[in-house]
């Protein structure tokens, strides 16, 4: 199976904070990682496919890059609604396998 | 807008088969690219594909779970399910429908629901 790793576990922010999210394949996936949010109690929602597109009705302050082996999530000013977990997940080679996710809080 | 949610036995006692529904509204289950696929959460092991079921009928499971999953469409009704067999306490998790789709992945995601495996 790919293992995927995230860094950092956790991150503290404030609102209007830049934050990057890393999250790194045990071997290559090509272009397919995704983006996932998610709040408590509710399901993960998807946010960022195939690296770098949006899904449709994700604000644009939310980017993702990256290829191979590494990729990051780019937050480029956090607003209260993005105090979340995020995942990333590769899609290239079944199984299909999520990071442990990163937690994002208010500092 | 596709929609699921699940629906099934909350609470399964040790060895017996759990079993989830997941009814889809909003799109063609027998048509399109999306695959109907189960996902599971809990604190010690995090989220974990089981597997999906494509609408030609193929399936594709992960190797943890292909000797004990079967997940089924049932076109008529427009739903789709996993059964999972020979359950354990490392079994309790909250489990997820979601579609698939191989070029953004898991796309749209039901509300999920919480299975205990106790006796």
């Amino acid at each position: 199976d790919i293992q995927m790793t995230q860094s950092p576990s956790t991150l503290s922010a404030s609102v209007g904070d830049r934050v990057t999210i890393t999250c790194r394949a045990s071997q290559s996936i090509s272009v397919w990682l995704a983006w996932y949010q998610q709040k408590p109690g509710k399901a993960p929602n998807l946010l960022i496919y195939k690296v770098s597109t949006l899904e449709s009705g994700v604000p644009s302050r939310f980017s993702g890059s990256g290829s191979g082996t590494e990729f990051t999530l780019t937050i480029s000013s956090l607003q209260p609604d993005d105090f979340a977990t995020y995942y990333c997940q590769q899609y290239n080679t079944s199984p299909y396998t999520f990071g442990q996710g990163t937690k994002l809080e208010i500092k | 807008q596709l929609q699921l949610q699940e629906s099934g036995s909350g609470l399964v006692k040790p060895s017996q088969t759990l079993s989830l529904t997941c009814a889809v509204s909003g799109a063609s289950i027998s048509s399109g690219d999306h695959s109907w696929s189960w996902i599971r959460q809990s604190p010690g092991k995090g989220l974990e594909w089981i597997g999906y079921m494509f609408r030609t009928g193929t399936t594709n499971y992960s190797p943890s779970f292909r000797s004990r999953a079967t997940i089924s469409v049932d076109r008529s009704n427009s739903q789709f399910s996993l059964k999972l067999s020979s359950v354990t306490a490392a079994d309790t998790a909250v489990y997820y429908c979601a579609s698939y789709s191989s070029s953004s992945g898991f796309d749209y995601w039901g509300q999920g629901t919480l299975v205990t495996v106790s006796s």
